[in-house]
């Protein structure tokens, strides 16, 4: 099976400039779940989805949110981009959305908010 | 609140040296406790979970909820082992949203 995906992998933007990035979980996967890495605050949990519905968020302001499709495919979108968004973005996807089954983690979005 | 706290940033060994690398969580509740490696260069990846009380790669870690600690132990490490392990928390087995603790650098020199 072809494993996470997520596109794109690096991103420039600049401030106050809106962001949207993308997660295809592996095939038959309805669980993805988002985390930012930065090298201050480590990995910290953005959102969960599972069968198209928002399961649980993180503690993050209301410029980020992000949704997931039909197909299990997610995104998530960051608005009015501020420098501390500068992070590593990462997506997880899981079969069954229970902390039992192994959670498969993507390559990154790197984005850079200049 | 929900924490969990790896104390070192980065530890060093040598190849053969026995390891432990330190999780200690803050949850009141019954805890699931998670061990993710990263590879340089690859994803991050999990290792071991303690609800399956598995050895992977040589590495096994105890729940000790008395200590509330979750530390992994390998009894002689290889070089291939160099990697950054992140210890991980759930709070229910109903959902995958997972507390990351900070990271530890484990680095086997030759």
């Amino acid at each position: 099976k072809a494993g996470v995906t997520q596109t794109p992998r690096y991103l420039i933007k600049t401030r106050g400039q809106q962001v949207t990035l993308s997660c295809s979980p592996i095939s038959g996967h309805r669980s993805v779940s988002w985390y930012q890495q930065t090298p201050g605050q480590g990995l910290q949990f953005l959102f969960e989805y599972f069968s198209e519905t928002q399961r649980n968020k993180g503690n993050f302001p209301g410029r980020f949110s992000g949704r997931q499709f039909s197909n299990s495919r997610s995104e998530m979108n960051v608005s009015t981009l501020e420098l501390g968004d500068s992070a590593l973005y990462l997506c997880a996807s899981s079969s069954s959305g229970q902390g039992s089954t192994t959670q498969y983690f993507g390559p990154g979005t790197r984005l850079t908010v200049l | 609140a929900q924490r969990v706290t790896q104390p070192e940033k980065l530890l060093s060994v040598f190849k053969g040296a026995p390891v432990e690398l330190k999780c200690n969580y803050s949850y009141s509740g019954s805890p699931e406790l998670f061990w993710y490696v990263q590879y340089s260069r690859q994803r991050l990846q999990l290792l071991l979970r303690h609800i399956s009380r598995e050895s992977i790669k040589g590495f096994t870690a105890d729940l000790n909820k008395g200590e509330t600690s979750f530390h992994l132990k390998k009894p002689f490490a290889q070089e291939e082992d160099s990697a950054m392990y992140y210890c991980a928390l759930s709070t229910s087995l109903n959902t995958d949203k997972l507390i990351f603790g900070t990271g530890t650098r484990l680095q086997v020199f030759p």
